[in-house]
């Protein structure tokens, strides 16, 4: 079975400074990786997904985030945040075998600061 | 436009009744699911379908019941069983493979009068 852990609850942080959203996964099989944003009282929306070759994902946005697979993690970064970047962000994974269900970490709500 | 339509946007249920959330898709997607959002709890797997007249149970079936008689519809029914129903539910669909992305409708809201 996989799991996945958003280290940070909450991430205030000033409009134009950057930012990174920390996940860790736990799983005995390797996985596919993804990165939804969710704006208040709306469905996600994905921002990048990794399944295979560069580490280094880019995605819509100005997000990017780069799977490393010795710390099983995929933070999420952005050099320089706007207010509208204000929303929560969920980190997901999947495993390459077996089931097509999606296991989801509990969030990171990012505030952004003028 | 193609996309996935959740209907209604506010649900109120009173003590014992059954209600019927609407999933409707226009995608082409195999693959539908429903997902319970708490604060702070992440979301959390109900029921999912890969195929017509075929469902699976997620990780906190119980209280809830699912249909998937059309392609493009995946209703799904809060019964008087679910003892604790206040909630955002969200609906997805996706193409079959591992690799898929899961596209989300808008959610509805589910509160208990």
């Amino acid at each position: 079975a996989q799991s996945v852990t958003q280290l940070d609850s909450q991430v205030p942080v000033f409009e134009e400074a950057p930012v990174e959203l920390r996940c860790n996964y736990s799983s005995s099989v390797s996985v596919y990786l993804f990165w939804y944003v969710q704006y208040p009282n709306q469905g996600l929306q994905l921002l990048l997904k990794y399944l295979s070759g560069s580490t280094l994902v880019k995605g819509i946005n100005g997000f990017e985030a780069e799977f490393n697979k010795s710390q099983t993690s995929f933070h999420l970064r952005k050099p320089s945040v706007h207010i509208s970047d204000t929303a929560e962000y969920f980190c997901a994974v999947r495993s390459q075998g077996g089931s097509e269900k999606l296991v989801f970490g509990k969030g990171t709500k990012l505030t952004v600061n003028p | 436009d193609g996309g996935i339509t959740q209907s209604p946007k506010y649900l109120f249920r009173k003590e014992g009744q059954n209600v019927t959330l609407s999933c409707e898709q226009n995608l082409n997607h195999d693959a539908m699911y429903w997902y319970r959002q708490d604060p702070g709890q992440g979301l959390r797997l109900i029921y999912y379908s890969q195929i017509v007249n075929d469902f699976q149970k997620g990780d906190i079936a119980e209280g809830y019941s699912v249909s998937r008689e059309k392609k493009e519809s995946f209703p799904l029914t809060v019964t008087s069983a679910q003892k604790n129903p206040t909630a955002f539910y969200l609906c997805a669909s996706s193409s079959r493979g591992l690799q898929e992305t899961q596209y989300f409708g808008p959610g509805t809201r589910l509160l208990v009068l």
